[in-house]
């Protein structure tokens, strides 16, 4: 399992683009990236996964770069609701019995009003 | 479609007691990892059931059991209640082979007195 690397915390103001950077040096060629979102006192929640290039959906964008070591979460024109944890994880997208799904210390995104 | 649930949502025990948590998975996974979150330790991973097998298992001692049933819903047991025990318990189901598009429920959160 890729050991990946981000910011423990940010600080940003409302109505601007956040972008989370997650490093993982040693990803696989079959590893996909995928960002989790977690609210206190709840589950984390599915945001985006990607595996090369940009991948877009209605709630964030994630850039992955060529060489696929590193790749930044996006979230447009952020809100006071976008206060979380963001989770970046590298794996296989199909586990077949040998993946357990760790979760690093994330980045504490925080927006400011 | 509805999401994964857990039952119960609170829960306050006594050391050296046991208790039992409920996951009812999103109807067509199979697929259901428990996670243990505290403040000090993060999100650690259990255990993962597919198929009414245990497929995976993290670095927790044998006092933390679990199963799932053929409708794919699973329980968590923990006997012998300490007080390191109290955190939030999380559930998440996933579609057959699918590590890393995980859906999680709202968790349980145990009190150990």
């Amino acid at each position: 399992l890729a050991k990946t690397t981000q910011p423990i915390s940010m600080d940003s103001y409302e109505g601007q683009e956040v972008n989370i950077t997650c490093s993982h040096n040693n990803i696989a060629t079959n590893d996909y990236i995928t960002w989790y979102q977690q609210f206190p006192s709840q589950g984390p929640r599915f945001i985006i996964q990607g595996y090369k290039t940009k991948v877009t959906n209605e709630v964030a964008s994630l850039f992955i770069p060529a060489d696929r070591k590193s790749s930044t979460l996006s979230l447009p024109r952020v809100s006071l609701s976008d206060t979380a944890v963001y989770y970046c994880l590298v794996g296989p997208r199909l586990n077949f019995g040998n993946e357990k799904l760790t979760f690093g210390t994330g980045t504490r995104l925080t927006i400011i009003p | 479609k509805a999401g994964v649930t857990q039952t119960p949502r609170y829960l306050i025990k006594t050391r050296g007691q046991q208790v039992t948590l409920s996951c009812s998975p999103i109807s067509g996974h199979r697929s259901v990892s428990w996670y243990q979150q505290t403040p000090g330790q993060g999100l650690q991973f259990l255990f993962e059931y597919f198929s009414e097998t245990q497929r995976n298992k993290g670095n927790f001692p044998g006092r933390f059991s679990g199963r799932q049933f053929s409708n794919s819903r699973s329980e968590m047991n923990v006997s012998t209640l300490e007080l390191g025990d109290s955190a939030l318990y999380l559930c998440a189901s996933s579609l057959s082979g699918t590590a890393y598009e995980q859906y999680f429920g709202p968790g349980t959160r145990l009190t150990v007195t």
